[in-house]
């Protein structure tokens, strides 16, 4: 089944502690991005990855990193989470950067 | 920057209306995308739209380029389709993906 696969789905964690949301598809897409979703503010992007190596900020990149080492994965890294980064998060991927995306299931995150 | 204003922001109507969700943006788009994200939270592309008007089951999405406006319609509404209805687009010339409208919060009453 093509699908855009996140992991964890739920996470509590407190501020500083350095982690990583996963997020894997199987369709031999090109593209991938990372979203968050906060109540009044709708879905805003975080990072995006047109190939392999080849990784861009999107309009609220402060606070994270991502790394494309390999075409199925994109992980979201964060550092030093803060409070303020307590969200949902949507990973995403798409043949091109126009149509086809699939979304992964959702990571809420909450910080501490 | 592109701003992306859908409206209604929030609706409810009685099982078997016609319903329309609107999307207007400012600047020029590859293409435009509907969204549909049910209360669990995930996400569903419903429509890819770069011209015209496009339909499956029950749901018709329209653009209009030169107006600048998209509308997504659901004839025969059930229940079901209580759930938020985004508006997105693609920038034209651009390659950073989608820029989203506030989401349609869309509640079908039996």
């Amino acid at each position: 089944e093509a699908q855009v696969t996140q992991n964890p789905r739920y996470l509590i964690t407190v501020t500083g502690k350095k982690l990583t949301v996963t997020c894997s598809q199987n369709m031999n897409h090109e593209y991938m991005s990372w979203y968050r979703q906060d109540p009044g503010l709708g879905l805003r992007q975080i990072y995006y990855s047109m190939n392999v190596e080849v990784t861009d900020k999107g309009d609220v990149p402060e606070g994270y990193k991502v790394s494309r080492k390999e075409k199925r994965n994109f992980p979201l890294i964060l550092e030093s989470p803060s409070p303020n980064q307590t969200s949902l998060y949507f990973c995403a991927s798409s043949h091109n950067w126009v149509n086809g995306y699939t979304f992964g299931s959702g990571t809420r995150l909450t910080v501490v | 920057k592109n701003e992306v204003e859908q409206s209604p922001q929030n609706l409810t109507a009685q099982e078997g209306e016609f319903i329309t969700i609107n999307c207007s943006y400012s600047v020029g788009i590859s293409a435009l995308h509907w969204l549909q994200q049910h209360p669990g939270g995930g996400i569903v592309s419903l429509f890819m739209l770069s011209s015209g008007k496009k339909k499956h089951g029950r749901l018709i999405a329209t653009i209009n380029i030169q107006e600048k406006h998209s509308s997504l319609h659901i004839t025969a509404s059930h229940p079901r389709d209580s759930a938020v209805y985004i508006c997105a687009v693609i920038l034209r010339g651009g390659a950073d993906g989608l820029t989203f409208g506030k989401g349609t919060h869309l509640i079908i009453q039996p």
